[in-house]
Formats: C-alpha cells, sequence, structure tokens
C-alpha cells in the first residue's frame, strides 16, 4: 500500500461547482496535512496547512482531516476558472520530510 | 521579495555531460531540499539539507549529488546524466523551527532534457 494515494482525475468542473478532493493515507505518523496547488510551469504553493483532525476554512477553501479514517480532503467552494491547477495533498512527520500525492489536475470551465 | 530561484529554468543536454543546477534562496531557511516530478510519479525528494554542511539522500539519490557550503545556496549536480533524468526538477526550502512546521516554499522549476 503506497503511503499517500490521491486520485489523479483529471476533473473537469462548470464554474461555480464545489469541488471535492482527497487522499488517503497508511502511515500513523504523520501529524501534518497540507494542500499544495501548482499552477502549471510553476512550483507548487501552499494553500492549507493543518495539523489536527476536523475542519479548516479559509475563504471558498476548506482542509478536512479525518486522522482515524487517514482521509483529508479539499473542498473548494464556488469554484473560479483560476482555480484550474494541479492540487497536491502533503503530510509531514516529525523530521521535516513531506510526502506527497501524485496531485490532482483540476479544470474549472467558464 | 522572499523567493527560491533556480537556474537554469530549461535546458537540454546529452548523455554523460556533467551539470549543474542552482538554488538560491533568501529567507535565511535552514532547511532546503530538491524534488523531482515526473507524470504518474509525482514529486520525489532527491536530497535534502537541515543546515550548512549537513545534507542526507531522500527517496531517489542515485545518479545525484548535492552540496551545502552556504546557507542561501544548495546546488544539485548530475556528474553523468542519462535520459531517465529527464524531469522537471523544484528546489525547495523551509525554516526550521517556525510555526508552519513542514511548509515548503518551492522555486520556479527547472525543465532538463537529456537526449
Amino acid at each position: 500500500q503506497k503511503e499517500v494515494e490521491q486520485d489523479p482525475g483529471p476533473l473537469s468542473v462548470p464554474e461555480g461547482a464545489i469541488v471535492s478532493l482527497n487522499c488517503t493515507y497508511s502511515n500513523s505518523a504523520f501529524q501534518y496535512f497540507m494542500w499544495y496547488r501548482q499552477y502549471s510551469r510553476k512550483g507548487p504553493e501552499l494553500l492549507m496547512y493543518t495539523y489536527s483532525s476536523g475542519n479548516k476554512e479559509d475563504g471558498r477553501f476548506t482542509a478536512q482531516v479525518d486522522k482515524s479514517s487517514k482521509y483529508i480532503s479539499l473542498f473548494i467552494r464556488d469554484s473560479q476558472p483560476s482555480d484550474s491547477a494541479t492540487y497536491l495533498c502533503a503530510m509531514g512527520g516529525s523530521n521535516y520530510k513531506l510526502t506527497f500525492g501524485k496531485g490532482t489536475l483540476l479544470t474549472v470551465n467558464p | 521579495e522572499a523567493q527560491v530561484t533556480q537556474n537554469p529554468r530549461y535546458l537540454i543536454t546529452v548523455t554523460g555531460k556533467k551539470l549543474t543546477v542552482t538554488c538560491s534562496q533568501n529567507m535565511n531557511h535552514e532547511y532546503m531540499s530538491w524534488y523531482r516530478q515526473d507524470p504518474g510519479l509525482g514529486l520525489r525528494q532527491i536530497y535534502y539539507s537541515m543546515n550548512v554542511e549537513v545534507t542526507d539522500k531522500g527517496d531517489v539519490p542515485e545518479g545525484y549529488k548535492v552540496s551545502r557550503k552556504e546557507k542561501r545556496n544548495f546546488p544539485l549536480i548530475l556528474e553523468s546524466p542519462s535520459p531517465n533524468q529527464t524531469s522537471l526538477y523544484f528546489c525547495a526550502s523551509n525554516s526550521i523551527g517556525g510555526d508552519r512546521y513542514g511548509e515548503l516554499f518551492f522555486g520556479e522549476g527547472s525543465r532538463l532534457t537529456v537526449l
């Protein structure tokens, strides 16, 4: 079983849709959980960061962590064409090493 | 402006011709790391450094070397590149001991093609 699994998509939605992106993981040592966004021809940039189970909201984005199920999600409300990007989940423990999902390519169509 | 700068951004080379990809950060970060990103494989860590003169292997170190002689610079060296090292490379940095444990700042990427 891979440490982090993420559906690569691609995912195509109309503007205004609610988007749900998910990752599962197997390593119980992961303590903090992130979502990175990567635009085409750019480096990943941190979008959401959390280290506890539950929900964290930032504008149109909500990150959800369920440590008991080893499952994390990113929800995007009222999606915009500018949200079109690859979304990478990432997880880490105590050694500064991050393990990334393979990324989900999202396209939001106007 | 806080940034991680990589050079070159694009490079085409031939098998066996040594090359270096430079990485520099201006945020005084202790931690620096190199990743390669390949379709279907995602981001994989090549090497990382916790501070000056401290480096260690990541998940895919074969065929690569690094050095950390100065805090701001972390060059990636391919002594004898091979076609399977054709990839998109990212340098990243982070502050150790800060609030955002594990938050990485990435460079813009270096696309390398080895013929």
